[in-house]
C-alpha cells in the first residue's frame, strides 16, 4: 500500500516551453501532497505544499508563477514548469501524505528528471 | 524551526555485517515524528522506519532498528545483516506534531562491500 506514481519519469524540452508533471496517489487519498527539487548528491528541497481544493503554499524563494501547482482531486497533483530554462533542469519529486492529525507520513513518487535544452 | 544533522557523509559496511548511521536533531516541539528514508541509485525515496517521539520503545522493521535517545536528541539507524541492496543514500527526517513539513538531514551514502 501507499504507492505514489509520477509521470513522466523523465522529460527533455526546449527552453521556453512548459512542462507538466503529474503526481498520483494510487491506493489512498491524499489531502496534501508535496513537491521537492533535488540537485545531485544533495538533500531534498521543499518547493511547495499542495492542498486539495485550495491554493498551494510555496516555500520562500520559489516562484509561484514559474512553478504552477494544481491539486484538483484527492489523488492527483500537478506541477507545471512554465517557460522552462536550463537552470530549471533538475530532479523533481512529489510525495503524498498518508494519514491525518499527528501521524502524517509522506510516501514519495519515483521522481521526474527534467532536462531543459 | 527544526534542524536535522547527519555527520557522516559516507559509510561502508561489509556484507552481512552491522552498521549504524547517526542522526541528531533539534526542535522546540514536544511532539514530533522521526523518519529514515532510503534513496537507492534509482532515486526513489523509500520509507525505512518511523518513530513517534512519545513512544519510548525503539522502532524496528526487520533488519532495521533505531536507537532513539530523546534527551540527547539522537536518532540512529542500525542495519543488521547488511545486504548489497542496502547500498543507498539514507536521509534522516523530522516532522513536528501537528505539522506536516519534513526537515531532512544532508544524507549518508552507505556502501556495502563484498
Amino acid at each position: 500500500g501507499a504507492v505514489v506514481s509520477q509521470h513522466p519519469s523523465w522529460v527533455i524540452c526546449k527552453s521556453g516551453t512548459s512542462v507538466k508533471i503529474e503526481c498520483r496517489s494510487l491506493d489512498f487519498q491524499a489531502t496534501t501532497m508535496f513537491w521537492y527539487r533535488q540537485f545531485p548528491k544533495q538533500s531534498l528541497m521543499l518547493m511547495a505544499t499542495s492542498n486539495e481544493g485550495s491554493k498551494a503554499t510555496y516555500e520562500q524563494g520559489v516562484e509561484k508563477d514559474k512553478f504552477l501547482i494544481n491539486h484538483a482531486s484527492l489523488t492527483l497533483s500537478t506541477l507545471t514548469v512554465t517557460s522552462a530554462h536550463p537552470e530549471d533542469s533538475s530532479f523533481y519529486i512529489c510525495s503524498a501524505e498518508l494519514g491525518q492529525g499527528i501521524r502524517e507520513t509522506q510516501y514519495f513518487g519515483p521522481g521526474t528528471r527534467l532536462l531543459v535544452l | 524551526a527544526q534542524t536535522v544533522t547527519q555527520s557522516q557523509p559516507e559509510m561502508s559496511v561489509q556484507e552481512a555485517e552491522t552498521v549504524t548511521l547517526s542522526c541528531t536533531y533539534d526542535t522546540s516541539e514536544s511532539d514530533y515524528y522521526l523518519f529514515w528514508y532510503k534513496q537507492p541509485p534509482s532515486r526513489q525515496m523509500i520509507l525505512v522506519i518511523r518513530q513517534e517521539a512519545y513512544k519510548q520503545q525503539n522502532a524496528t522493521e526487520n533488519r532495521f532498528s533505531v536507537n532513539f535517545q530523546k534527551a540527547a536528541k539522537s536518532f540512529s539507524l542500525k542495519i543488521s545483516d547488511s545486504q548489497l541492496g542496502d547500498a543507498a543514500m539514507y536521509f534522516c527526517a523530522l516532522v513536528p506534531g501537528g505539522g506536516n513539513k519534513l526537515t531532512f538531514g544532508t544524507g549518508t551514502q552507505l556502501k556495502v562491500e563484498l
